[in-house]
């Protein structure tokens, strides 16, 4: 147990679904990741939030949306997904961004797989 | 593109000390030496980290020779449990844009056989 809760751990959608991923942290830290693992990839790192605030967007396509209504809560909203975008969507947070040995801390991840 | 190298895998006996290397020659003066953990179907998860002095846990130990250019994780009593994939990575001691990613190669598989 982490204090790093993600919801749903399975989703299966179709492609022209829109569905939401749910992250939660209660660790009372301030910054919040998404990554992205799959075979082809380890982990890619998808957006990086800071007091709420997005400070990393790493080139990902508009079909991935997120949302961090504060610093405990980050969503990932899916809509017309491909299935190449079937993978485990990891969450993470750290106490802070400015200080590198703040390490990550990582929910359970949700297994997507696009139809 | 992963600046450690580290063996593919590895058995260790339930109750025994695991001791995992792993290098990393090309290390810098301002890199710590993060250690990662992850079981099958679950998130990463943190386990050690450490600049030039050794460390420990509770979890695990983490002995970095003097040149810094290899380190050693040690989980003094391995359980079923500890059957995982084990990442070795370098990452900057100041952080900033662009290196928050974390950066894993492919790590050691660790079997904790009975």
């Amino acid at each position: 147990e982490t204090g790093v809760t993600q919801t749903p751990r399975h989703l299966v959608m179709g492609m022209t679904n829109k569905k939401s991923l749910k992250c939660e942290q209660h660790l009372g830290h301030n910054a919040m990741y998404w990554y992205k693992q799959s075979a082809k990839k380890p982990l890619e790192l998808m957006f990086v939030y800071n007091f709420k605030e997005q400070t990393e967007n790493n080139s990902v396509p508009s079909r991935f949306s997120p949302e961090c209504p504060n610093s405990s809560h980050l969503f990932l909203h899916l809509h017309t997904l491909q299935p190449e975008d079937s993978a485990l969507y990891l969450c993470a947070s750290s106490q802070d961004l400015g200080f590198s040995y703040n390490e990550q801390f990582f929910g359970p991840g949700t297994r997507l797989t696009v139809l | 593109d992963a600046k450690t190298t580290q063996p593919t895998s590895m058995d260790c006996a339930e109750g025994r000390a695991a001791n995992l290397p792993c290098n990393h020659s090309t290390i810098s003066g301002n890199e710590y030496v993060y250690w990662y953990r992850q079981i099958h179907s679950q998130g990463p998860q943190y386990i050690i980290h450490g600049l030039k002095n050794n460390e420990t846990n509770e979890m695990a130990s983490l002995i970095i020779t003097e040149d810094r250019k290899s380190s050693t994780l040690i989980l003094p009593h391995a359980t079923l449990r500890d059957t995982a994939v084990y990442y070795c990575i370098v990452r900057p001691v100041y952080s900033g844009a662009g290196s928050y990613q974390l950066t894993f190669g492919k790590g050691t598989k660790l079997s904790v056989i009975p």
